[in-house]
């Protein structure tokens, strides 16, 4: 069954770094997504890509993130000057158009631990 | 405004009964969809149900289902013959409007813990 993978599954970084998390959607998948989990707390949306082009993006989103998607199989959500409050699992999630339900299929998550 | 209000910070239930877990929505916007979702403690998030707004019958997925009461904005998940696998959170969210385009809103949460 295809699936979304994520890599990697852990990542620690100092304070002030850059990060990247990749991911890599479903093949036949259009649309991407990047949301984050603080421990215990609800899913926060983060951007979505389409057509190679930011959608959406929330408040979160800050100027010090961006995705990429620089071949036709990878998504990257890079971090910049990551702070201690980057801290938090990152999904990333695909949906294909046309899909008649529209869910999104997740990743199994990056954790992100900023020290 | 919460787009998404989950109640129930955790609800317990035994083994093999049915649970009944909460969810209501805010959108004035006559499309959207209704998701539900399960993460178990390895982390990863599991698609459960999609119930759409123009659906006429509540969405039903094996030993899920959708109570879905449209006037009253309400998405109820609904699992029957509880099993000490389904302990786990459970997230409603909502897309809208409804287009393969639009970000999920998750709701907090609710946690689900199945006793023997």
């Amino acid at each position: 069954e295809p699936e979304v993978t994520q890599t990697p599954s852990h990542q620690v970084t100092q304070m002030g770094q850059e990060v990247i998390l990749r991911c890599v959607p479903i093949s036949n998948h259009l649309y991407f997504y990047w949301y984050r989990q603080i421990l215990g707390q609800k899913v926060e949306f983060l951007v979505s890509f389409y057509n190679n082009e930011i959608s959406e993006k929330s408040e979160i989103f800050d100027d010090r993130f961006s995705v990429e998607r620089p071949d036709g199989s990878n998504f990257t959500l890079k971090i910049r000057s990551t702070k201690l409050e980057d801290s938090a699992m990152y999904f990333c999630a695909s949906s294909e158009q046309g899909l008649n339900t529209g869910e999104l299929f997740f990743g199994e998550g990056s954790r992100l631990t900023v020290l | 405004a919460q787009k998404i209000t989950q109640t129930q910070p955790g609800m317990f239930v035994q083994e093999k009964e049915a649970v009944t877990l909460d969810c209501t929505y805010d959108t004035s916007d006559p499309s959207y969809g209704l998701f539900w979702y399960k993460q178990p403690s390895s982390g990863e998030m599991i698609f459960l149900i999609y119930q759409g707004s123009y659906d006429q019958q509540n969405a039903t997925e094996g030993r899920y289902s959708l109570n879905f009461q449209k006037a009253r904005k309400s998405a109820n998940l609904v699992i029957s013959a509880s099993q000490l696998g389904d302990s786990a959170m459970y997230f409603c969210a909502m897309r809208e409007p409804y287009s393969g385009n639009t970000p999920l809103v998750f709701g907090k949460g609710t946690r689900l813990s199945v006793i023997a």
